[in-house]
Protein backbone atom coordinates (compact mmCIF):
# COMPACT_ATOMS: atom_id res chain seq x y z
CA UNK A 1 0.00 0.00 0.00
CA UNK A 2 0.67 3.17 -0.13
CA UNK A 3 3.08 5.27 2.23
CA UNK A 4 3.47 8.81 3.15
CA UNK A 5 6.72 10.25 4.37
CA UNK A 6 7.29 13.79 5.48
CA UNK A 7 10.04 16.07 7.02
CA UNK A 8 10.78 18.13 9.10
CA UNK A 9 8.50 16.50 12.44
CA UNK A 10 9.57 20.30 13.59
CA UNK A 11 9.70 23.30 12.25
CA UNK A 12 10.66 26.82 13.67
CA UNK A 13 10.88 30.10 11.88
CA UNK A 14 10.65 33.95 12.15
CA UNK A 15 7.43 35.52 11.71
CA UNK A 16 7.93 36.84 7.86
CA UNK A 17 10.06 33.96 6.83
CA UNK A 18 9.40 30.95 4.05
CA UNK A 19 8.25 27.66 5.50
CA UNK A 20 9.04 24.40 3.51
CA UNK A 21 7.69 21.15 4.26
CA UNK A 22 8.36 17.83 2.09
CA UNK A 23 6.75 14.65 1.49
CA UNK A 24 7.62 11.66 -0.33
CA UNK A 25 5.02 8.93 -1.52
CA UNK A 26 5.73 5.33 -2.24
CA UNK A 27 3.09 4.64 -4.64
CA UNK A 28 3.73 5.95 -8.32
CA UNK A 29 -0.41 5.60 -8.85
CA UNK A 30 -1.04 8.24 -6.68
CA UNK A 31 -2.68 11.36 -8.31
CA UNK A 32 -4.15 13.51 -5.70
CA UNK A 33 -2.23 14.94 -3.18
CA UNK A 34 -3.98 17.23 -0.42
CA UNK A 35 -2.08 19.54 2.74
CA UNK A 36 -4.47 20.04 5.80
CA UNK A 37 -3.59 22.32 8.79
CA UNK A 38 -4.31 21.00 12.61
CA UNK A 39 -4.67 23.52 15.24
CA UNK A 40 -5.05 21.98 19.03
CA UNK A 41 -8.64 21.00 19.34
CA UNK A 42 -10.02 21.23 15.86
CA UNK A 43 -10.14 18.96 13.34
CA UNK A 44 -7.97 19.05 9.66
CA UNK A 45 -8.44 22.03 7.29
CA UNK A 46 -8.08 21.34 4.00
CA UNK A 47 -5.51 24.73 2.86
CA UNK A 48 -4.75 23.41 -0.51
CA UNK A 49 -4.35 20.30 -2.80
CA UNK A 50 -2.82 19.26 -5.95
CA UNK A 51 -3.73 16.34 -9.03
CA UNK A 52 -1.14 14.70 -10.63
CA UNK A 53 -1.67 16.75 -14.06
CA UNK A 54 -0.38 19.81 -12.62
CA UNK A 55 3.17 20.80 -11.30
CA UNK A 56 2.45 23.51 -8.99
CA UNK A 57 -0.22 25.65 -7.53
CA UNK A 58 -0.98 28.83 -5.66
CA UNK A 59 -3.31 29.90 -3.16
CA UNK A 60 -2.28 33.49 -1.78
CA UNK A 61 0.78 32.82 0.50
CA UNK A 62 0.46 29.46 0.47
CA UNK A 63 2.06 27.01 -2.67
CA UNK A 64 2.44 23.35 -3.79
CA UNK A 65 4.87 21.67 -6.06
CA UNK A 66 4.75 18.20 -6.89
CA UNK A 67 7.43 16.02 -8.69
CA UNK A 68 5.81 13.07 -10.31
CA UNK A 69 8.99 11.03 -11.58
CA UNK A 70 10.71 11.99 -8.15
CA UNK A 71 7.75 11.03 -5.83
CA UNK A 72 7.79 13.91 -3.88
CA UNK A 73 5.58 16.81 -2.95
CA UNK A 74 5.74 20.18 -0.86
CA UNK A 75 4.41 22.92 0.70
CA UNK A 76 5.28 26.56 0.36
CA UNK A 77 4.35 29.33 3.15
CA UNK A 78 6.10 32.78 2.57
CA UNK A 79 5.47 35.22 5.09
CA UNK A 80 4.56 33.56 7.84
CA UNK A 81 2.40 34.98 10.99
CA UNK A 82 2.21 33.79 14.50
CA UNK A 83 -1.19 32.16 13.49
CA UNK A 84 0.60 29.26 10.85
CA UNK A 85 1.62 28.28 13.95
CA UNK A 86 -0.61 24.84 13.72
CA UNK A 87 0.57 20.91 12.76
CA UNK A 88 0.94 20.37 9.01
CA UNK A 89 -0.31 17.19 7.09
CA UNK A 90 0.28 16.18 3.96
CA UNK A 91 -1.38 13.27 2.02
CA UNK A 92 -1.85 10.53 -0.98
CA UNK A 93 -4.17 8.84 -2.81
CA UNK A 94 -4.13 6.28 -5.50
CA UNK A 95 -7.36 6.81 -7.31
CA UNK A 96 -8.26 3.70 -6.66
CA UNK A 97 -9.29 3.78 -3.25
CA UNK A 98 -12.89 5.48 -2.63
CA UNK A 99 -12.11 7.74 0.43
CA UNK A 100 -9.02 6.52 1.90
CA UNK A 101 -6.19 9.33 1.96
CA UNK A 102 -2.51 8.14 3.58
CA UNK A 103 -1.46 10.65 5.44
CA UNK A 104 2.39 11.39 6.38
CA UNK A 105 3.26 11.64 10.06
CA UNK A 106 2.73 16.04 10.49
CA UNK A 107 4.85 18.80 11.12
CA UNK A 108 4.81 20.92 13.75
CA UNK A 109 5.25 24.49 12.63
CA UNK A 110 6.06 27.44 15.44
CA UNK A 111 6.19 30.81 13.68
CA UNK A 112 7.73 33.17 16.42
CA UNK A 113 6.43 37.23 16.29
CA UNK B 1 -23.31 26.06 4.87
CA UNK B 2 -22.90 24.25 8.09
CA UNK B 3 -19.83 22.45 8.15
CA UNK B 4 -19.11 18.34 9.09
CA UNK B 5 -20.57 17.59 12.22
CA UNK B 6 -19.73 15.22 15.16
CA UNK B 7 -21.30 13.97 18.30
CA UNK B 8 -20.25 13.75 20.65
CA UNK B 9 -16.79 15.68 21.05
CA UNK B 10 -15.63 14.10 24.11
CA UNK B 11 -16.44 10.20 25.89
CA UNK B 12 -14.51 8.42 28.33
CA UNK B 13 -15.07 4.18 28.77
CA UNK B 14 -13.74 1.29 30.50
CA UNK B 15 -12.56 -1.23 28.55
CA UNK B 16 -14.59 -3.85 27.29
CA UNK B 17 -17.90 -1.17 26.77
CA UNK B 18 -18.70 -0.26 23.16
CA UNK B 19 -18.99 2.97 22.30
CA UNK B 20 -21.31 4.59 19.15
CA UNK B 21 -20.07 7.63 17.69
CA UNK B 22 -21.69 9.98 15.09
CA UNK B 23 -21.41 12.22 11.97
CA UNK B 24 -23.43 14.68 10.34
CA UNK B 25 -21.29 15.32 6.81
CA UNK B 26 -22.02 18.74 4.88
CA UNK B 27 -25.43 19.15 3.51
CA UNK B 28 -25.69 17.56 0.06
CA UNK B 29 -22.31 15.63 0.44
CA UNK B 30 -23.06 11.83 0.39
CA UNK B 31 -19.50 10.48 0.80
CA UNK B 32 -18.33 9.57 4.69
CA UNK B 33 -14.70 8.74 5.58
CA UNK B 34 -13.75 8.26 9.37
CA UNK B 35 -10.17 8.12 10.07
CA UNK B 36 -8.62 7.31 13.89
CA UNK B 37 -5.60 9.86 15.09
CA UNK B 38 -3.00 9.09 17.83
CA UNK B 39 0.10 10.51 18.77
CA UNK B 40 2.06 7.37 17.92
CA UNK B 41 -0.08 6.04 14.52
CA UNK B 42 -0.78 9.66 13.28
CA UNK B 43 -3.94 9.80 10.98
CA UNK B 44 -5.21 6.09 9.82
CA UNK B 45 -8.21 5.28 7.62
CA UNK B 46 -11.02 3.06 9.06
CA UNK B 47 -13.44 3.28 6.12
CA UNK B 48 -16.04 5.16 3.94
CA UNK B 49 -19.59 5.10 3.03
CA UNK B 50 -21.38 6.57 -0.24
CA UNK B 51 -25.18 5.59 -0.04
CA UNK B 52 -25.41 3.59 2.39
CA UNK B 53 -22.84 1.12 1.29
CA UNK B 54 -19.45 0.77 2.32
CA UNK B 55 -17.31 1.16 -0.21
CA UNK B 56 -13.66 1.18 1.24
CA UNK B 57 -11.92 -0.71 4.75
CA UNK B 58 -8.65 0.47 6.52
CA UNK B 59 -7.23 -2.35 8.41
CA UNK B 60 -8.45 -2.08 11.49
CA UNK B 61 -10.13 -5.16 13.42
CA UNK B 62 -13.72 -6.22 13.05
CA UNK B 63 -14.76 -4.62 16.31
CA UNK B 64 -14.40 -1.88 14.42
CA UNK B 65 -17.99 -0.80 12.20
CA UNK B 66 -19.58 1.61 10.71
CA UNK B 67 -23.36 2.25 8.85
CA UNK B 68 -24.65 4.95 6.52
CA UNK B 69 -28.20 6.20 6.83
CA UNK B 70 -30.35 7.75 3.77
CA UNK B 71 -30.17 11.02 5.09
CA UNK B 72 -25.90 10.44 4.28
CA UNK B 73 -25.73 10.71 8.34
CA UNK B 74 -22.81 7.97 9.53
CA UNK B 75 -22.05 6.17 12.83
CA UNK B 76 -19.14 4.08 13.77
CA UNK B 77 -19.23 1.60 16.84
CA UNK B 78 -16.57 0.10 18.54
CA UNK B 79 -17.18 -2.96 20.65
CA UNK B 80 -14.87 -4.45 23.65
CA UNK B 81 -13.00 -1.54 23.92
CA UNK B 82 -9.36 -1.98 24.63
CA UNK B 83 -6.81 0.78 25.99
CA UNK B 84 -5.53 1.29 22.62
CA UNK B 85 -8.06 2.32 20.88
CA UNK B 86 -7.82 5.75 22.95
CA UNK B 87 -7.94 8.50 20.11
CA UNK B 88 -8.97 11.04 17.64
CA UNK B 89 -11.84 10.21 15.66
CA UNK B 90 -12.28 12.13 12.87
CA UNK B 91 -14.81 12.37 10.23
CA UNK B 92 -15.00 13.37 6.52
CA UNK B 93 -16.97 14.29 4.18
CA UNK B 94 -16.68 14.52 0.28
CA UNK B 95 -18.23 16.20 -2.65
CA UNK B 96 -21.32 14.74 -3.93
CA UNK B 97 -20.62 12.92 -6.81
CA UNK B 98 -18.98 10.13 -5.03
CA UNK B 99 -16.05 9.68 -7.26
CA UNK B 100 -12.40 9.26 -6.21
CA UNK B 101 -10.29 11.90 -5.03
CA UNK B 102 -12.71 14.44 -4.19
CA UNK B 103 -11.65 17.16 -1.34
CA UNK B 104 -12.28 15.52 1.85
CA UNK B 105 -13.64 17.95 4.63
CA UNK B 106 -13.11 17.03 8.45
CA UNK B 107 -15.24 17.35 11.36
CA UNK B 108 -13.47 18.25 15.19
CA UNK B 109 -13.80 14.95 16.20
CA UNK B 110 -14.76 12.95 18.94
CA UNK B 111 -11.45 12.51 21.81
CA UNK B 112 -12.29 8.66 22.80
CA UNK B 113 -10.36 7.61 26.22
CA UNK B 114 -10.53 4.29 27.72
CA UNK B 115 -9.65 3.77 31.19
Amino acid sequence: GENVEQHPSTLSVQEGDSAVIKCTYSDSASNYFPWYKQELGKGPQLIIDIRSNVGEKKDQRIAVTLNKTAKHFSLHITETQPEDSAVYFCAASDGTSYGKLTFGQGTILTVHP
Amino acid sequence: KAGVTQTPRYLIKTRGQQVTLSCSPISGHRSVSWYQQTPGQGLQFLFEYFSETQRNKGNFPGRFSGRQFSNSRSEMNVSTLELGDSALYLCASSLPSGGLNNEQFFGPGTRLTVL
